[in-house]
């Protein structure tokens, strides 16, 4: 199972592009990369997922290096809001594909 | 709002109690979990149910028994726990298409056990 390197925490200035990046250097070619991300005291939220290809969707962007072992997240004009721990997960295919390997995540305040 | 509601946010049970989670998801999604945050620890699949029979069982201490009455309910009995039980209880529910592709999570039970 490919397993993810994030830095433990981040601050970004209100208004401001966060870019949040993420190591998965030992990712299988048939795994997918996925964001969540955990607001204090609720469940985490999904945010975007890809395989290779750059992905944007009304919450986020994800650019995934041509290599596939890195990736990084972009919440293009941050707000208070999205002060959370951020997850980069790798999933495994196959018969365990319930599997989701969660780590520490990335602590992104937003700073007004 | 998820469209997974979890009861009750918090919970506090001693020992030799017996109480159930509940979770229900709104969603028309087939597969539901269970997961254990313990502070300072990632995210832990205890169990998974999809089409209603259970598919995972991570090794979870029999004290901890689910329950899939039908693909929206789901519930966690628990009994004779350990204070290090004690841990947010997250159920989520996604959509099998056939590949899991997104879970939607509920706000959690906050559990202590004294």
């Amino acid at each position: 199972d490919a397993k993810t390197t994030q830095p433990p925490s981040m601050d970004c200035a209100e208004g401001r592009a966060a870019n949040l990046p993420c190591n998965h250097s030992t990712i299988s070619g048939n795994e997918y990369v996925y964001w969540y991300r955990q607001i204090h005291s609720q469940g985490p939220q999904y945010i975007i997922h890809g395989l290779k290809n750059n992905e944007t969707n009304e919450m986020a962007s994800l650019i995934i290096t041509e290599d596939r072992k890195s990736s990084t997240l972009i919440l293009p004009h941050a707000t208070l809001r999205d002060t959370a721990v951020y997850y980069c997960i790798v999933r495994p295919w196959g018969d365990s594909n319930y599997q989701l390997i969660w780590g520490a995540g990335t602590k992104l305040i937003i700073k007004p | 709002e998820t469209g997974v509601t979890q009861t009750p946010r918090h919970l506090v049970m001693g020992m030799t109690n017996k109480k159930s989670l509940k979770c229900e998801q709104h969603l028309g999604h087939n597969a539901m979990y269970w997961y254990k945050q313990s502070a300072k620890k990632p995210l832990e699949l205890m169990f998974v149910y999809s089409l209603e029979e259970r598919v995972e069982n991570n090794s979870v201490p029999s004290r901890f028994s689910p329950e899939c009455p039908n693909s929206s309910h789901l519930f966690l009995h628990l009994h004779t726990l350990q204070p290090e039980d004690s841990a947010l209880y997250l159920c989520a529910s996604s959509q099998e298409s056939p590949l899991v592709e997104k879970l939607f999570f509920g706000s959690g039970t906050q559990l202590s056990v004294l």
